[in-house]
């Protein structure tokens, strides 16, 4: 199984919205709507932010949200602020039933 | 609120058996239809599956880690553990454990193995 394809880094201001991509194969993100995100700060065990493609945990801000078109998922964060500053992770259930997760993208608030 | 803490040997020497311990706290690991779960993370890369166990005992396994790896369940000691054999430096990493269904919900803080001579 081959990691799905996030960008390495990716950045922005206070106040912006951005959108990281998560892509893979109908085998994977495309086949399943069990697609996740974590966000990872520096020294830290991931934490999860999105589940089953679009869901939010209690207690994680209404800022993100997921979505899903073919065989790409989507992570976006509104009106970022300095703590979302961090790694994030996609990950998605596969047809081996495995899991495979993306490199990860680094988040810089500028 | 169910937490999880892994223990393991921290450094170890190629061609070793790397044995890591998850015990899980205020709750019990047989209730549930749960999937336990361990994933490692190489310094400065990604996040990569190693595999799972279910309550019922049945596992599932990276194709990529498949020959070098079991994961087995322990319910009288409330934890789950993992056995990787012959590592090498190339299984350097921090070891999470962690709870799955549709997602992972619950981590570890991590446990970091480094494999060296």
């Amino acid at each position: 199984q081959s990691a799905l394809t996030q960008p390495a880094s990716m950045s922005g201001s206070p106040g912006q919205s951005i959108t990281i991509s998560c892509t893979g194969t109908s085998s994977d993100v495309g086949g399943f709507n069990y697609v996740s995100w974590y966000q990872q700060h520096s020294g830290k065990a991931p934490k999860l932010m999105i589940f089953d493609v679009n869901k939010r945990p209690s207690g994680v801000s209404d800022r993100f949200s997921g979505s899903k078109s073919g065989n790409t998922a989507s992570l976006t964060i509104s009106g970022l602020q300095a703590e979302d500053e961090a790694d994030y992770h996609c990950t998605s259930y596969t047809s081996g039933s495995t899991w495979v997760f993306g490199g990860g993208t680094k988040l810089t608030v500028l | 609120q169910v937490q999880l803490q892994e223990s393991g040997p921290g450094l170890m020497k190629p061609s070793q058996t790397l044995s890591l311990t998850c015990s899980v706290s205020s709750g019990s690991i047989s209730s549930g239809s749960y999937y336990w779960t361990w994933i490692r993370q190489p310094a400065g890369k990604g996040l990569e599956w190693i595999g799972r166990i279910h309550t019922t005992g049945r596992t599932t396994y990276n194709p990529s880690l498949n020959s070098r790896v079991t994961i087995s369940l322990d319910t009288s000691k409330n934890q789950f553990s993992l056995s990787l054999n012959s590592v090498t430096a190339a299984d350097t990493a921090v070891y999470y454990c962690a709870r799955g269904m549709s997602a992972f919900d619950l981590w570890g803080q991590g446990t970091m193995v480094t494999v060296s001579s």
